[in-house]
This record gives C-alpha cells, sequence and structure tokens, in this order.
C-alpha cells in the first residue's frame, strides 16, 4: 500500500522568510496530492492540492511542487506570517486503486517567529 | 451550509463505558471517514464508507464500530472504552474529487 513519509517534523522561520515541507510516497499508481493546514483546536481544513498532470499550482502565497519521477511533492510558503503557524499535512491519494481513502504524512508543525 | 458537523465536542468516559460519536454532512457526499488523533501526532484512518450500507475498516479499527444507513450520517461507536482510545476523534467527508472536509473534533478522555 501507500507510504508518505513527510519532513521536517518541525520548522522555525522568521516572519517574512520562506518554509518548505516536502513529503514522498512510494504508490506510483497515486495521482492527487493534497495539503493540509491545522490549527489549534482544529479540523484540518485543504489549502491546495496538486494532480498529477501538473507540476506545479499556485495559490497567492503557496505552491506545490510535484516530481512524478522522484515521487515527491513538495508545499512552499513565502513571506510567512505569524497567521501560518500550524500544523500541515501532505498526503496522497492512490484512487487509481479504487475507493481507497487518502494517506497521510505525519505532520510538519510550523513557527513563525515575528 | 453547515459543513461536516461533530457531537459531542468534549466527553470524558469511565473506563468501560460506551458511547456514539454523532457525524452529520450536508454536502451529499458519498464518502466519509473517522480519524483519530493522538496527542502531536498524525492522523490515522479508523472506518469509512464509500456509501450509504458500505463501510470499510481502516488503519486502526480494533474497539470502534461504525454504521452508515444515510448519506448524511457516520456516527462511531466506542463500545467497551479503553484508556488507549483518549484521542481526538475528527470525522470527513469527501464527493467524487477528493477534497477532504474536516469536522471541528470531539476531544475523548477516558479515565
Amino acid at each position: 500500500g501507500e507510504n508518505v513519509e513527510q519532513h521536517p517534523s518541525t520548522l522555525s522561520v522568521q516572519e517574512g522568510d520562506s518554509a518548505v515541507i516536502k513529503c514522498t510516497y512510494s504508490d506510483s499508481a497515486s495521482n492527487y496530492f493534497p495539503w493540509y493546514k491545522q490549527e489549534l483546536g482544529k479540523g484540518p481544513q485543504l489549502i491546495i492540492d496538486i494532480r498529477s498532470n501538473v507540476g506545479e499550482k499556485k495559490d497567492q502565497r503557496i505552491a506545490v511542487t510535484l516530481n512524478k519521477t522522484a515521487k515527491h511533492f513538495s508545499l512552499h510558503i513565502t513571506e510567512t506570517q505569524p497567521e501560518d503557524s500550524a500544523v500541515y499535512f501532505c498526503a496522497a491519494s492512490p484512487r487509481n486503486s479504487g475507493n481507497t481513502p487518502l494517506v497521510f504524512g505525519k505532520g510538519t508543525r510550523l513557527s513563525v517567529i515575528a | 451550509n453547515a459543513g461536516v458537523t461533530q457531537t459531542p465536542k468534549f466527553r470524558i468516559l469511565k473506563i468501560g463505558q460506551s458511547m456514539t460519536l454523532q457525524c452529520t454532512q450536508d454536502m451529499n457526499h458519498n464518502y466519509m471517514y473517522w480519524y483519530r488523533q493522538d496527542p502531536g501526532m498524525g492522523l490515522k484512518l479508523i472506518y469509512y464508507s464509500v456509501g450509504a450500507g458500505i463501510t470499510d475498516k481502516g488503519e486502526v479499527p480494533n474497539g470502534y464500530n461504525v454504521s452508515r444507513s444515510t448519506t448524511e450520517d457516520f456516527p462511531l461507536r466506542l463500545e467497551l472504552a479503553a484508556p488507549s482510545q483518549t484521542s481526538v476523534y475528527f470525522c470527513a467527508s469527501s464527493g467524487s474529487n477528493e477534497k477532504l472536509f474536516f469536522g471541528s473534533g470531539t476531544q475523548l478522555s477516558v479515565l
């Protein structure tokens, strides 16, 4: 089955700097790669996603890149702000295999220091 | 739209008690999921459903049961609560585009 590894587990950056979180996956059949943000005391919320037919997607200060050959994808946050502090989860979906649910990484706790 | 609604938000159980965590969604999503999140840890899938009348086990199903009699509702049942079930429980739903919508969670303590 699919296995998703996420690094780093914690990340501290100065306000205004960029943050990068990386994930690798094992199942070459996976074709959908979302990123979720979880603020303290809340449920995870989808912030951006990418499908296997594109290499990069941007939404304002956040972007996701996908390298299908290497089986890794990354989240990039530019001009970080204190409100970006949260836990971020990557996931992969081997949906080509049927109704298999998303497989999540273990999360990255991002702290943006003002 | 309310999205995914979970009740209760907090609950304390004694060992051996039973309870049902409620989850309902108003987005007409076919797929629904239950996850647990231990402190400082990631999300572990307990059970999921691809439609009314169909359920399947996830990574950590022992000690839990689910049912899916309607599209909207997906309750999670704990029959004999154990301290190891102390966790935060999240319900989620998705449509055919795979985008998951999570509820706000139920914080459960078993003492």
